[in-house]
């Protein structure tokens, strides 16, 4: 069965420092997402991306986020200086439609702690 | 604005008990999407029914099933004869309609199974 993956499961880094997270999207999927999930907390949209471009973001992806879809595979999200409160739970999902009417598969996620 | 309430925070039950989780939205749109979302405690987040708003329907699937209530704006899931895989947090989530998907979360039930 297809499924999204990411890497690294868990990214240790110092405050300051820049941090890539990386998605494999399924394969014939084309709306991509970001997630993230701070500990014990809900789950929070960060972004969606379709069309080599960005749909819609919330007010969480600041100018200290970027995505990118580098390939025709994988799928990044940058914070360029981490802060101690980006430490969180990163969920990139996939679509193949609009997630309003497709399912939408979420990868396993990838831990970011941040020092 | 949107907003999803899980008033339950915690919920233990012991094994082939049934269990329903509450979740009640606001919404302004007139169209909307309504979801659900099992987090298990690896961590992974799983998709588990969208429904539109425009089908009351409640909806089976096995041992889980859905009942929607435009009346009441509430999505409550029941898990009938639970078991100890079933332990988990569920979500509950909302979208809205007009083409922007940046859905809503709940803080989550955590459902806990006892053998």
């Amino acid at each position: 069965e297809p499924e999204v993956t990411q890497t690294p499961s868990h990214q240790v880094t110092q405050m300051g420092q820049e941090v890539i997270l990386r998605c494999v999207p399924i394969s014939n999927h084309l709306y991509f997402y970001w997630y993230r999930q701070i500990l014990g907390q809900k789950v929070e949209f960060l972004v969606s991306f379709y069309n080599n471009e960005i749909s819609e973001k919330s007010e969480i992806f600041d100018d200290q986020f970027s995505v990118e879809r580098p390939d025709g595979s994988n799928f990044t999200l940058k914070i360029r200086s981490t802060k101690l409160e980006d430490s969180a739970m990163y969920f990139c999902a996939s679509t193949v439609g609009l997630a309003d009417y497709n399912e939408q598969f979420f990868g396993p996620g990838t831990r970011l702690t941040v020092l | 604005a949107q907003k999803v309430t899980q008033a339950q925070t915690e919920i233990s039950v012991v094994e082939k008990e049934d269990v329903t989780l509450d979740c009640v939205y606001e919404t302004r749109d007139t169209t909307y999407y309504l979801f659900w979302y099992k987090q298990p405690p690896s961590g992974e987040l799983v998709f588990l029914i969208r429904r539109n708003s425009f089908d009351e329907q409640n909806e089976i699937s096995g041992r889980y099933s859905w009942n929607f209530q435009k009346s009441t704006s509430s999505f409550n899931f029941t898990i009938t004869a639970s078991q100890v895989v079933d332990s988990a947090v569920y979500f509950c989530a909302l979208s809205g309609s007009g083409g922007s998907y940046i859905p809503t979360f709940g803080r989550g039930t955590s459902l806990i199974v006892h053998p």
